[in-house]
């Protein structure tokens, strides 16, 4: 099965700075790959995600970019805020079909930025 | 106002006691998930079911069970079975089908119930 790797766990930053989160994947067929903001106490939610058919993708500040050859993707925040504090999920899946709606999350990490 | 709603959100019970948590969703979504998370584990998926009366187990079954009886309702019952039941349970449904051009991996995910075994 698919495994999903994430790192780091831990990632401390100040305002303004720059936020990067890397995640690494098993199965060369997976081709779906989101990216979850969880904020305390409350459940994941979408934040941005990529295909593996487009290389790069970004949504104001934040952007994610994928290296199908490599079987990595990341995650980038720009001019990070205090509200960005919160833990990040990557995960990977296979497209629509059979058993494949499934999403296989890695650890996450959990993001602090410092005012 | 569509969404999922999970209920209760905190529950608490004792050792050797079945307990069952809800999970109603409105999103006319055709699958539903659970996930187990523990600190440090991520997500971890128990069962899954893409349509009704359907379900399939995910990678950490053992000691749980579920029933999908009607679309919009996914209640998962933590058994005496499992070991360690001690954690943040989060349901998630989606729109495989991606009527509508719905981004059809997607996964919406409730606010999620937090169980505690004395």
């Amino acid at each position: 099965g698919e495994n999903v790797e994430q790192h780091p766990s831990t990632l401390s930053v100040q305002e303004g700075d720059s936020a990067v989160i890397k995640c690494t994947y098993s199965d060369s067929a997976s081709n779906y790959f989101p990216w979850y903001k969880q904020e305390l106490g409350k459940g994941p939610q979408l934040i941005i995600d990529i295909r593996s058919n487009v290389g790069e993708k970004k949504d104001q500040r934040i952007a994610v970019t994928l290296n199908k050859t490599a079987k990595h993707f990341s995650l980038h925040i720009t001019e990070t805020q205090p509200e960005d504090s919160a833990v990040y999920f990557c995960a990977a899946s296979k497209d629509r079909g059979g058993s494949n709606y499934k999403l296989t999350f890695g650890k996450g990490t959990l993001l602090t930025v410092n005012p | 106002d569509g969404g999922i709603t999970q209920s209760p959100k905190y529950l608490f019970r004792k050792e050797g006691q079945n307990v069952t948590l809800s999970c109603e969703q409105n999103l006319n979504h055709d699958a539903m998930y659970w996930y187990r998370q523990d600190p440090g584990q991520g997500l971890r998926l128990i069962y899954y079911s893409q349509i009704v009366n359907d379900f399939q187990k995910g990678d950490i079954a053992e000691g749980y069970s579920v029933s999908r009886e009607k679309k919009e309702s996914f209640p998962l019952t933590v058994t005496s079975a499992q070991k360690n039941p001690t954690a943040f349970y989060l349901c998630a449904s989606s729109n495989p089908l991606g009527f509508g051009g719905a981004n059809y991996n997607e996964q919406f995910f409730g606010p999620g119930t937090r169980l505690t075994v004395l």
